[in-house]
């Protein structure tokens, strides 16, 4: 069974600059797994960020960013503020019709 | 923004069935660009794909939960539907709708969730 990992927690002072990361237990991530990214804050519905490895999507500012780095999905927050912070998640394409996501980032801004 | 509403019980017994239903407004869910998606999340845990189906019934199911799982779509109504058979404590969670877009070039793999549904939690006791 495939398994898509990410950090389990992050720290990132306000200002600065934070990439989270997305892979694969077996195998490398690439342009064809379609990473998508997507932010949830206690008792809401996720919200779309990133589709297509780096499409963002509407309404998403552009300090929001995708790509893939090295054998990872790499999403990247810069100058991070304050309501950045909320649980991050990643979903893979792994194939055979199937999408998985990764267990989720706790980003926390201070 | 595209309004989806998850509706159905919020408390199933265990070994019976779990039924849930998506009404889409202000889209068709006949369009050729989209799929149309559940997704589930326990209480204090992560996000996990159910599956989704396309206006013409093609489904994609987690193959962990496809034995026990069926989407079913209406377009009559502008409808989809889960149903998940079996229920055991495990799957109580808030159950999530989405809209599931086609990439441009409709590649296969190419879709992701765009307008969610506000989530309805459903919770497995006697």
């Amino acid at each position: 069974q495939t398994v898509v990992t990410q950090e389990p927690s992050f720290s990132v002072s306000p200002g600065r600059t934070v990439t989270l990361t997305c892979a694969l237990t077996s195998g490398s991530v690439s342009t064809s797994s379609f990473p998508s990214w997507y932010q949830q804050t206690p008792g809401q519905a996720p919200r779309t960020l990133i589709y297509s490895t780096n499409s963002r999507s509407y309404g998403v500012p552009d300090r929001f960013s995708g790509a893939i780095l090295g054998n990872k999905a790499a999403l990247t927050i810069t100058g991070a503020q304050a309501d950045d912070e909320s649980d991050y998640y990643c979903v893979l394409y792994v194939g055979s019709g199937i999408w998985v996501f990764g267990g989720g980032t706790k980003l926390t801004v201070l | 923004q595209l309004p989806l509403q998850e509706s159905g019980p919020g408390l199933v017994k265990p070994s019976e069935t779990l039924s849930l239903t998506c009404t889409v407004s202000g889209d068709s869910i006949s369009t050729r660009s989209y799929f149309w998606g559940w997704i589930r999340q326990p209480p204090g845990k992560g996000l996990e794909w159910i599956g989704h189906i396309y206006y013409d019934g093609t489904t994609y199911y987690n193959p962990s939960l496809k034995s026990r799982i069926i989407i079913s779509i209406d377009t009559s109504k502008n409808q989809f539907s889960l149903r998940l058979t079996s229920v055991t404590a495990a799957d109580t969670a808030v159950y999530f709708c989405a809209r599931v877009p086609r990439g441009g070039q409709w590649l296969e793999g190419d879709n992701w969730f765009d307008h969610w549904g506000q989530g309805i939690l459903v919770t497995v006791s006697s």
